[in-house]
C-alpha cells in the first residue's frame, strides 16, 4: 500500500526552463510534507517542506504547492539549473505517525544544459 | 563538521552469516532512524529510536535488530541475512522527535549484497 506516490519516475528539462516534480497521497492524516533530494554515492539532503496550515512554501528557486482536497503536491524548481539534476523524493507524516517520514518512489531530474 | 557517519559504505556477505552496520552522528541528536532505499519503493523505515534505550519498530523491520546504548550510535544488526536484504541502506539522525520531520540528516549510505 503505497500511501505516498510519485507517478514519474525521471524527468527531464532544460536548463533555465520550470521542473515540475509531482507527489499524490492518500493517508488523510499526513499533515506535514517535505522533499528531499539525492545525489548518486550520497544520502537524502532535506530541501524544503509545508505544513498542511498552508498552501504553498518558497525559498528561493524552490517552492512547493500543496492541495490538501487533491491530496496532491508539488515542487517548482525555477530556473532549473545543471546542479538540479538529483532523484528527488517527496515524504510525508502525520500525527498519528508520529515522526515516522513515508516517502515516495522518487524522481529522477536531468537538467539539460 | 556535522555529520552522520556510516560503516561500511559497501557490503558484500553471503546468507546466514551475521552483520552489523554501524551508524554515529556527532550533533548529539535524539532520534535515529534506519532506512532502506529499494527501486521502485522509495525510503521505507527500519527501525527507530526516540532515545537512548527507545527504539520502536518502522515499517519493515523484519530480519532487523537494532540498539540504542549511547545516544551518538545506532548500529543495525542482521543476525541471519537473506538475499532479499540486499539492499541500499541509509541512517539518518535528527534533534528531537519533534524536528525528526525536519533537519534529518542522512549518512552516505551502505550498499548490501548478500549472495
Amino acid at each position: 500500500d503505497q500511501q505516498v506516490k510519485q507517478n514519474s519516475p525521471s524527468l527531464s528539462v532544460q536548463e533555465g526552463r520550470i521542473s515540475i516534480l509531482n507527489c499524490d497521497y492518500t493517508n488523510s492524516m499526513f499533515d506535514y510534507f517535505l522533499w528531499y533530494k539525492k545525489y548518486p554515492a550520497e544520502g537524502p539532503t532535506f530541501l524544503i517542506s509545508i505544513s498542511s496550515i498552508k498552501d504553498k512554501n518558497e525559498d528561493g528557486r524552490f517552492t512547493v504547492f500543496l492541495n490538501k482536497s487533491a491530496k496532491h503536491l508539488s515542487l517548482h524548481i525555477v530556473p532549473s539549473q545543471p546542479g538540479d539534476s538529483a532523484v528527488y523524493f517527496c515524504a510525508a507524516s502525520g500525527i498519528v505517525s508520529g515522526s515516522r517520514l513515508t516517502f515516495g518512489e522518487g524522481t529522477q531530474l536531468t537538467v539539460n544544459p | 563538521e556535522a555529520q552522520v557517519t556510516q560503516n561500511p559504505r559497501y557490503l558484500i556477505t553471503v546468507t546466514g552469516k551475521k552483520l552489523t552496520v554501524t551508524c554515529s552522528q556527532n550533533m548529539n541528536h535524539e532520534y535515529m532512524s534506519w532506512y532502506r532505499q529499494d527501486p521502485g519503493l522509495g525510503l521505507r523505515q527500519i527501525y527507530y529510536s526516540m532515545n537512548v534505550e527507545v527504539t520502536d519498530k518502522g515499517d519493515v523491520p523484519e530480519g532487523y535488530k537494532v540498539s540504542r546504548k549511547e545516544k551518538r550510535n545506532f548500529p543495525l544488526i542482521l543476525e541471519s541475512p537473506s538475499p532479499n536484504q540486499t539492499s541500499l541502506y541509509f541512517c539518518a539522525s535528527s534533534l528531537s522527535i519533534r524536528q525528526a520531520n525536519t533537519e534529518a540528516f542522512f549518512g552516505q549510505g551502505t550498499r548490501l549484497t548478500v549472495v
